[in-house]
């Protein structure tokens, strides 16, 4: 089975601090994505990698960077926090090539 | 008009009732379909894939229709068990990698 394993479950930051999300799989998968989830609006691409240390904007990258210095490891930064980024962060994987797509259970965060 | 349309429910529905959802898709381009469900926060996983011919997976059945562009899914004697939010999802023309997800439909199966 395939799995994607996100740091951290909930997270609580405060306004202007840097956040971190970890992201890694286990199935050598190429490509790796960040989204956010917020209600009515679905889920969102912030960034997506195809190749380690290659990156692309999704549709909402701004207040967002990435980076994936090793294949299985894709990381999102929040370079100063802001209350419109509380959401739910979706981090997802698959192969190159190929659409299915497999989710880590996400990381809750709330920036106060 | 939004890439990906589902009406957001919710439904609700009795054990053991068919259940049949719809979703549109604006880029006639597209090529890859999907059902992914969500549980209440948990994450997205693929239900299945929407072939051309249609496909059936037990008590679910999706269809295409790439003529009038849109995507269905039947579910057959509801369960419980069958209770969360259904994605429609299809891949971004040109971007075999990418996929665009819709709002989701909200089933509730009821007692």
């Amino acid at each position: 089975d395939v799995k994607v394993t996100q740091s951290s479950r909930y997270l609580v930051k405060r306004t202007g601090e840097k956040v971190f999300l970890e992201c890694v799989q286990d199935m050598d998968h190429e490509n790796m994505f960040w989204y956010r989830q917020d209600p009515g609006l679905g889920l969102r691409l912030i960034y997506f990698s195809y190749d380690v240390k290659m990156k692309e904007k999704g549709d909402i990258p701004e207040g967002y960077s990435v980076s994936r210095e090793k294949k299985e490891r894709f990381s999102l930064i929040l370079e100063s926090a802001s209350t419109n980024q509380t959401s739910m962060y979706l981090c997802a994987s698959s192969e190159g090539g190929q659409n299915i797509q497999y989710f880590g259970a996400g990381t809750r965060l709330s920036v106060l | 008009r939004k890439e990906v349309e589902q009406d957001p429910g919710p439904f609700n529905v009795p054990e053991g009732a068919t259940v049949a959802f719809n979703c549109t898709y604006s880029n006639s381009a597209s090529q890859s379909f999907f059902w992914y469900r969500q549980d209440c926060r948990k994450e997205p996983k693929l239900l299945m894939s929407v072939y051309s011919s249609g496909n059936e997976d037990g008590r679910f059945t999706a269809q295409l229709n790439r003529a009038s562009q849109y995507i269905s899914l039947l579910i057959r004697d509801s369960k419980l068990s069958d209770s969360a939010t259904y994605l429609c999802v299809v891949n971004r023309s040109g971007a075999t990698n990418k996929l665009i997800f819709g709002t989701g439909t909200l089933l509730a199966v009821q007692p």
